[in-house]
């Protein structure tokens, strides 16, 4: 069965700070991995995804994550946090089946 | 493109009554769309899976008699509460799967509807 763990349910940057938001998967088979963002009240949207082909992946509003299969990690990190970036993270895992499995998010919090 | 709607966006009834939520993929086709449960500061909950034309699939743990599901045509995906209690309290997201796309590629997903059982 598959799994996410996201480390940290609640990450605080400075703006303009580095982001790094952790996730690390368990999985049968290759998987598809994913990450959404979650503005409060409102539903998934997708930053980016994890299919095949290479590794480092970018997404939407300088998002951007590194699949390592060795570590069993897919982190999502942005240089420079802004403002806007502040939202809940969650990141899945889907294998063959398509079915989501969530991570349980990560609150990224964005300080002036 | 690739949006999903949700109606309506917030609902309150009461305890006893019946909730339908309505799931539209506005400019896709979408053979596959899936029903998430998500509490206060917590994950997404894969309730059932809608496949047009057949029964949905529930997870373990979801009462089918309780939440039913109707996916009538490749654009529109029904949940309906029935009997809905306060503990049926919740956000409600809808997601879809475009047909013709990588089975376990992208889901899109719509804005929620929440619901209050008083």
């Amino acid at each position: 069965a598959q799994s996410v763990t996201q480390l940290g349910s609640h990450v605080s940057v400075s703006e303009g700070a580095l982001v790094l938001l952790r996730c690390n998967y368990s999985s049968s088979v290759p998987p598809y991995l994913f990450w959404y963002v979650q503005y409060p009240n409102q539903g998934l949207q997708l930053l980016l995804k994890y299919t095949t082909g290479a590794t480092l992946v970018k997404g939407i509003n300088g998002f951007e994550a590194e699949f390592k299969k060795s570590e069993t990690s897919f982190h999502l990190t942005k240089p420079s946090a802004h403002m806007s970036d502040a939202a809940e993270y969650f990141c899945a895992v889907s294998e063959a089946d398509y079915k989501l499995t969530f991570g349980k998010g990560t609150l990224l919090t964005v300080n002036p | 493109g690739a949006v999903v709607s949700q109606h309506p966006s917030w609902v309150i009834c009461k305890s006893g009554t019946s909730v339908k939520i309505e799931c539209r993929s506005l400019d896709f086709q979408a053979t596959t769309m899936f029903w998430y449960r998500q509490f206060p500061k917590q994950s997404l909950m894969l309730m059932a899976t809608s496949n047009e034309g057949s029964k949905a699939t529930y997870e373990q743990g979801v009462e089918k008699d309780k939440f039913l599901i109707n996916h009538a045509s490749l654009t529109l995906s029904t949940l309906t509460v029935t009997s809905a209690h306060p503990e049926d309290s919740s956000f409600y997201i809808c997601s879809a799967e475009p047909a013709g796309g990588l089975s376990g590629d992208t889901q899109y997903f719509g804005p929620g509807t929440r619901l209050t059982v008083l």
